[in-house]
């Protein structure tokens, strides 16, 4: 039973497009993220949620739009996408004060 | 350590050997710490974590030392495995940073040769 689960695994889409990305975890958690890691690997926060609630949007682009319907659910969604865009999301939850559990990650291609 | 150009920084290891993986931190306010390992097409994976009340804790074949005063951070892993393959990470936390966000180092490929 997977804690944290995203999908999709692969996106490949236009520039320009509108995509979404879900999450979902499991664990219980108040806590959920989106980070972004780039072609060096670097991992960047871009948003933190605290029970539906935004907590940390670190300067990222408004087209970039994260959305909580629960604490169990956290999408983001991407409008007119770039080919600066192209990075692996990962979703992730934690408790208040503990370490995070990552989901698989979804792998974003803008051709 | 920093990254070069498109490459990680790569540690090569003998199997059986011990690894130690090497991290610098900037924030002296920065109190937890955490080791994460990412394989290749997966998200990243919990290690270990300390705080900063300890300098040393120690899990199944993996030991974390913290040096506040120079504010380093180190990750040994005993008897390197070839699954033990992946790039490493620390991160850092403060108490009293909004949304328990954490900021990642920029990681560190471990290549085991058998």
């Amino acid at each position: 039973d997977t804690a944290v689960s995203q999908t999709p695994k692969y996106l490949v889409t236009q520039m320009g497009n509108d995509k979404s990305i879900k999450c979902e975890q499991n664990l219980g958690h108040d806590t959920m993220y989106w980070y972004k890691q780039d072609s060096k690997k670097f991992l960047k926060i871009m948003f933190s949620y605290n029970n539906k609630e935004l907590i940390i949007n670190e300067t990222v682009p408004n087209r970039f739009s994260p959305k909580s319907p629960d604490k169990a659910h956290l999408n983001l969604h991407i409008n007119s996408l770039e080919l600066g865009d192209s990075a692996v999301y990962f979703c992730a939850s934690s408790p208040p004060r503990g370490g995070y559990t990552f989901g698989s990650g979804t792998r974003l291609t803008v051709v | 350590g920093e990254s070069v150009g498109l490459h990680l920084p790569t540690l090569s290891v003998q199997e059986g050997d011990n690894s130690i993986i090497n991290c610098a931190y900037s924030n002296s306010a920065s109190d937890y710490f955490i080791w994460y390992k990412q394989e290749s097409g997966k998200g990243p994976q919990f290690i270990i974590d300390i705080r900063s009340n300890m300098d040393k804790r120690q899990g199944q074949r993996v030991t974390v030392l913290l040096n506040k005063t120079v504010k380093h951070l180190s990750l040994q892993i005993a008897a390197t495995q070839p699954g033990d393959s992946a790039v490493y990470f620390c991160a850092e936390n403060r108490a009293k940073a909004a949304g328990n966000k954490l900021t990642f180092g920029g990681g560190t490929r471990v290549l085991v040769k058998p």
